[in-house]
């Protein structure tokens, strides 16, 4: 059965900084792997995805996460934050062959401090 | 384009009243559809998905059910809600064979008293 970990609850951080919320994941089968972002009140927005290729995804505003699969982790990063990105970010996971069963993370709260 | 509609936005029921929440999409045809639950603190727990009218499949059993009356409906009720019913509601699409859940309506906060 497929899990994902994001090891932090809360990160905060402040603005321009650099920041990087982890996630690792454990599946018997290869996966998919991705990252949604959730404002207050509102429903998830993808952030970026990998599914095959180039470990190195790139998504919107700025975000990109790196696929390592030996150590079965694919943290999110962002070189400089701002107020904006205050939100609560999942990483979730399906595999090949599970259709529609993706599994999501707890969440990753990134509070972005001026 | 394609745009997704959930209502209501919010909704406080007793316990033991019915439910039913809605769910549209637009812009598109034959979509996958989905119902997920999210408890504060924990991530997004999938309840129900769909892949064509009548076609449902169920995750977790609990006093929920879905419906698909039309190809992008997408229905969850319940005929006596439960105090643990409590929570954030999403309902969400994808393409037809995509792998994931890739557009979120804004979701519905159900308050059970």
């Amino acid at each position: 059965a497929q899990s994902v970990t994001q090891l932090d609850s809360q990160v905060p951080v402040f603005e321009e900084a650099p920041v990087e919320l982890r996630c690792n994941y454990s599946s018997s089968v290869s996966v998919y792997l991705f990252w949604y972002v959730q404002y207050p009140n509102q429903g998830l927005q993808l952030l970026l995805k990998y599914l095959s290729g180039s470990t190195l995804v790139k998504g919107i505003n700025g975000f990109e996460a790196e696929f390592n699969k030996s150590q079965t982790s694919f943290h999110l990063r962002k070189p400089s934050v701002h107020i904006s990105d205050t939100a609560e970010y999942f990483c979730a996971v399906s595999d090949l062959g599970g259709g529609f069963k993706t599994i999501f993370g707890a969440g990753t709260r990134l509070f972005v401090k001026a | 384009s394609q745009t997704i509609h959930q209502w209501p936005a919010t909704l406080v029921q007793p316990v033991g009243s019915p439910l039913s929440l809605e769910c549209t999409v637009e812009g598109t045809s034959n979509p996958n559809l989905y119902w997920y639950r999210q408890a504060a603190g924990r991530g997004l727990q999938l309840l129900f998905y769909s892949v064509g009218i009548g076609q449902i499949s169920s995750e977790v059993p609990q006093n929920l059910s879905a419906s698909r009356p039309q190809d992008r409906q997408f229905i969850l009720s319940s005929k006596k809600l439960l105090l643990s019913d409590s929570g954030f509601y999403l309902c969400a699409w994808s393409v037809e064979g995509s792998p994931q859940p890739q557009h979120f309506g804004d979701g519905t906060r159900l308050s059970i008293l």
